[in-house]
């Protein structure tokens, strides 16, 4: 299976900063990455898939990108319901695996 | 506008058994894959498996074969999970996720509600 590392576990930032979250792949995933944000007590919501392809609806403070294994999620201009929980995810083979989640919270 | 309404929350007993659905509005239910996801409380996301909404064929992800089972009533839109035998770990929220491709991208871009799925003696 591959796994995905991601980090940071928890996250602390204030209003208006940028935040980066990461996600290693154990294998070349051919930018096959995705990324969810998860409200407590709600469903994932699909933020960006092939590693940096915004899904529609999604605010463009939003961002993604790669740099081999590496995968990273930017959320620019941080606002107060960004502070909520989110996951990387391979969609390049099965099964299909995902981080382990970010918890981000407002300082 | 696209939705995924799943049934409501269940309390079972170990060696019980459960059925979990999912009714799709909003697009053609046979034109993309529909895939299950396990949240147990207070952890990460793992996938189950999918299901080909056209064909009916289910893929399951090695953890997940033996007691569970995708399954479809297309002409109501809905997909189902069953899990047979319970066990204390299969506590867990699950999910229907739908797949922006028939065959499967292994990307979930619609979300069911989930559903809680309590198993105590």
């Amino acid at each position: 299976d591959i796994q995905m590392t991601q980090s940071p576990a928890s996250l602390s930032a204030s209003l208006g900063e940028t935040v980066t979250i990461e996600c290693l792949a154990s294998e070349d995933i051919y930018s096959n990455l995705a990324w969810y944000q998860q409200k407590p007590g709600k469903s994932p919501q699909l933020l960006i898939y092939d590693a940096s392809s915004l899904q529609d609806g999604v605010p463009s403070r939003f961002s993604g990108s790669e740099s081999g294994t590496q995968y990273s999620l930017e959320i620019n201009s941080l606002q107060s319901e960004d502070a909520v929980t989110y996951f990387c995810q391979q969609h390049h083979d099965y099964p299909y695996t995902f981080g382990a989640g970010t918890k981000l919270e407002l300082k | 506008q696209i939705q995924l309404v799943q049934s409501g929350p269940e309390l079972k007993k170990p060696g019980e058994s459960v059925k979990i659905s999912c009714k799709a509005s909003g697009y053609t239910f046979t034109d993309y894959a529909m895939h299950w996801v396990k949240q147990a409380p207070g952890k990460g996301l793992k996938w189950m498996g999918w299901i080909n909404t056209y064909t009916g064929k289910p893929t399951y992800a090695d953890d997940f074969k033996g007691r569970f089972v995708f399954s479809l009533e297309a002409s109501a839109s809905t997909a189902n999970l069953q899990i047979s035998n319970l066990k204390n770990e299969d506590t867990a929220t699950y999910f229907c996720a739908r797949d922006p491709r028939l065959t499967t991208e292994g990307i979930f871009d619609y979300w069911g509600q989930g559903v809680m799925v309590t198993v105590s003696s």
